[in-house]
C-alpha cells in the first residue's frame, strides 16, 4: 500500500534555527517524492522533487531508500517559511499526500 | 500562462442536493486530478483523468463522479450531498501522461448545510 507519514502536525521554531520536517513513506517500487507547500491564502504549490536534487528557498530533501524517508531540511528558518508543508509520492497516476506539517517560524 | 482555474470558488448547498464543480487545466496539460481537502483527513485523492479517460479512482462512494472533455477541462459531480461532503475540492493538472509535477487550482469551497 502507498502511504506517506508526516509525524508532526506542528513544528514551531525561532527565526534562524534549523528546520527538519519529517516524512516517511511506504511504496512497493520506486516512487517519485515531492514536497508541496501551502502559504496562507495561496494555492498548494510544488516546493521540490527528489529527482531534481535542487535547493529551493534554502530547502533541501534527500531520499533515503533504506529508511524510506524524505525529510525536508533548512539550516536557517525565516519567518516567511511559515506555511503548511505536505510530503507526497506519485504512484499509479495519483499523488498520495501526507497529512501535512504546519511550520511556524517566530521572530 | 494561465494557471489552473476552478469555478465556482464558493458554494453552499443543502443536504440531498447535487453539485457540479469545474476545472480548467493549464493549457497543454492533459492529466487532471481531483482531491478533497478537509482538516481531519487532509488531502484525499478522488480521481484522475487523462485524455477523457478515468485512469484511477480513490476510495469515495459512487456519489462522487467526474468526467473530462476533449479540451481537457474537467468536471466533478457530487450527488445526494451529505454534511460530511463539506470540504475544499482541489483540482490539479499535469503535463505528461504520468502524474509528475502537479499544478493546483485555488479550490472550490463546498459547504453543505
Amino acid at each position: 500500500a502507498q502511504r506517506v507519514t508526516q509525524p508532526e502536525k506542528l513544528l514551531s521554531v525561532f527565526k534562524g534555527a534549523p528546520v527538519e520536517l519529517k516524512c516517511n513513506y511506504s511504496y512497493s517500487g520506486s516512487p517519485e517524492l515531492f514536497w508541496y507547500v501551502q502559504y496562507s491564502r495561496q494555492r498548494l504549490q510544488l516546493l521540490l522533487r527528489h529527482i531534481s536534487r535542487e535547493s529551493i528557498k534554502g530547502f533541501t530533501a534527500d531520499l533515503n531508500k533504506g529508511e524510506t524517508s524524505f525529510h525536508l531540511k533548512k539550516p536557517f528558518a525565516q519567518e516567511e517559511d511559515s506555511a503548511m508543508y505536505y510530503c507526497a509520492l506519485t504512484g499509479f497516476q495519483k499523488l498520495v499526500f501526507g497529512t501535512g506539517t504546519r511550520l511556524l517560524v517566530s521572530p | 500562462k494561465a494557471g489552473v482555474t476552478q469555478t465556482p470558488r464558493y458554494l453552499i448547498k443543502t443536504r440531498g442536493q447535487q453539485v457540479t464543480l469545474s476545472c480548467s487545466p493549464i493549457s497543454g496539460h492533459r492529466s487532471v486530478s481531483w482531491y478533497q481537502q478537509t482538516p481531519g483527513q487532509g488531502l484525499q485523492f478522488l480521481f484522475e483523468y487523462f485524455s477523457e479517460t478515468q485512469r484511477n479512482k480513490g476510495n469515495f462512494p459512487g456519489r462522487f463522479s467526474g468526467r473530462q472533455f476533449s479540451n481537457s477541462r474537467s468536471e466533478m459531480n457530487v450527488s445526494t450531498l451529505e454534511l460530511g461532503d463539506s470540504a475544499l475540492y482541489l483540482c490539479a493538472s499535469s503535463r505528461v501522461g504520468a502524474v509528475t509535477e502537479a499544478f493546483f487550482g485555488q479550490g472550490t469551497r463546498l459547504t453543505v448545510v
